[in-house]
């Protein structure tokens, strides 16, 4: 079973809109939950996490998410979107509890933002 | 620049053969995790060192292999390489083992003929 899943492969929207990306975990317990950004032919770079605490994390570029347990989701936001936005994210699902530890990726969201 | 560094860049090789990939992590990491990354598989974690000791375990084949030296540096070896083991391979670091980010390498780009 897939430990966490974003059901979008792509994402398209404009300039200064609200941007949401979705992301969904299939793990039990209290998994540690991240999202990353990569740009065309560069490496992964850490933009927020989810470890305790307040459901709502803000975290780089004006980017936040929210925690929903009883969802089991993690959604990406931001309020207003820009071009400089455009790229490939990822969530990310640290289990603890069953698999020793292992962090799990979904597949990836490529998201474009229309000037 | 994440102050990770892999080396090298870029790597072509043949079916059978072995090779070894290397990353220093940022100064003051102790963590090193290795992640696979290509078209069919996605991004897949592979292994995770912390101070020298093997730490979590995912989807790495046996062929594959890892170690974390006492400078902190990990060198990725792969062995009997295959077609399919063509991909662009990560290395990231973060400060501890569990609940911090990862800062990830520019990658190195492995093209198996």
């Amino acid at each position: 079973a897939q430990s966490v899943a974003q059901p979008e492969d792509q994402v398209n929207v404009a300039e200064g809109n609200p941007l949401t990306v979705k992301c969904t975990y299939s793990v039990s317990g209290n998994p540690y939950l991240f999202w990353y950004v990569q740009y065309p032919n560069r490496g992964l770079q850490f933009l927020l996490k989810y470890i305790t605490g307040d459901n709502l994390v803000k975290g780089s570029y004006g980017f936040e998410a929210e925690f929903n347990k009883s969802q089991t989701s993690f959604h990406l936001k931001k309020p207003s979107a820009l071009v400089s936005d455009s790229a490939l994210y990822f969530c990310a699902v640290r289990d603890f509890l069953n698999t020793g530890n292992q962090f799990y990726f979904g597949t990836g969201t490529s998201l474009t933002v229309i000037p | 620049d994440s102050g990770v560094t892999q080396t090298p860049k870029h790597l072509i090789t043949a079916t059978g053969q072995r090779v070894t990939l290397r990353c220093s992590p940022r100064s003051g990491d102790l963590s090193v995790y290795w992640y696979q990354q290509s078209l069919d598989q996605g991004l897949q974690f592979l292994i995770q060192y912390y101070n020298g000791e093997e730490r979590a375990k995912g989807n790495i084949l046996e062929r594959f292999s890892a170690q974390q030296f006492p400078d902190l540096h990990s060198e990725l070896n792969l062995s009997s390489l295959e077609l399919g083991d063509s991909a662009l391979y990560f290395c990231a670091s973060s400060v501890y083992e569990r609940r911090d980010e990862q800062f990830f390498g520019p990658g190195t780009r492995l093209t198996v003929l």
